[in-house]
């Protein structure tokens, strides 16, 4: 069975910084592209990123581009969103997700149960 | 980027009826190296993160009822929910991952009458 364990979100001051891990289980991690979308309260879906399983491509939102950092650790099953200068439109739910295959181009299968984070003075 | 647009932004179906839910796309999502659509629908319910429904346009992902059908090419894309039950009260977002960024609609939520 497919499972995830988000980690991570937390409460921080704008300008601030911080790490959400994803703890995959139950399928060959480094083989499937990863992805995070977010949700902020009371709004409908936004993709964030993605990461390739094998050679390590990666995409982003225009709204996250050269803050944030996504990166994986094949040998942990671990997905990583490495998040800088936070505003508070970043305020958001944060799922991590499985494609159905190694590229980026493959639609997500799965997704975890979101850790929250939230921007505020 | 590809602009999604659902319609209609909620809809309400008595038990046992058809819910349609369109997604149009600003570009074609279509691929024609592998004639495949870039395009996925997921049932979200409250509380819960995004569940897979169909993904190809039509192919329907497994343990998700053959009462639940997808269907389109290029720009104008359908999800049907065929006699709708209780347990399909959600909201409904369909998805492009033919060109980054890859944008979700606003979402369709869809309640009983």
């Amino acid at each position: 069975e497919v499972q995830f364990l988000a980690s991570g979100g937390d409460v921080v001051q704008p300008g601030g910084s911080l790490r959400l891990s994803c703890a995959a289980s139950g399928f060959t991690f480094s083989s499937y592209a990863m992805s995070w979308v977010r949700q902020a309260p009371g709004k409908g879906l936004e993709w964030v990123s993605v990461i390739s399983g094998s050679d390590g491509t990666t995409y982003y939102a225009d709204s996250v581009k050269g803050r944030f950092t996504i990166t994986r650790d094949n040998s942990k099953n671990t997905l990583f969103l490495h998040m800088n200068s936070l505003r508070a439109e970043d305020t958001a739910v944060y799922y991590c997700g499985t494609s159905i295959g190694d590229s980026c181009y493959s639609p997500v299968e799965s997704w975890g149960q979101g850790t929250l984070v939230t921007v505020s003075s | 980027d590809i602009v999604m647009t659902q319609s209609p932004d909620s809809l309400a179906v008595s038990l046992g009826e058809r819910a349609t839910i369109n997604c149009k796309s600003s570009r074609s999502v279509l691929y024609s190296s592998n004639n495949k659509n870039y395009l996925t629908w997921y049932q979200q319910k409250p509380g819960q993160p995004p569940k897979l429904l169909i993904y190809w346009a039509s192919t329907r992902e497994s343990g998700v009822p053959d009462r639940i059908s997808g269907s389109g090419s290029g720009t104008d894309f359908t999800l049907t929910i065929s006699n709708l039950q209780a347990e399909d009260v959600a909201v409904y977002y369909c998805q492009q991952h033919f060109n980054v960024p890859f944008t979700f609609g606003q979402g369709t939520k869809l309640e009983i009458k």
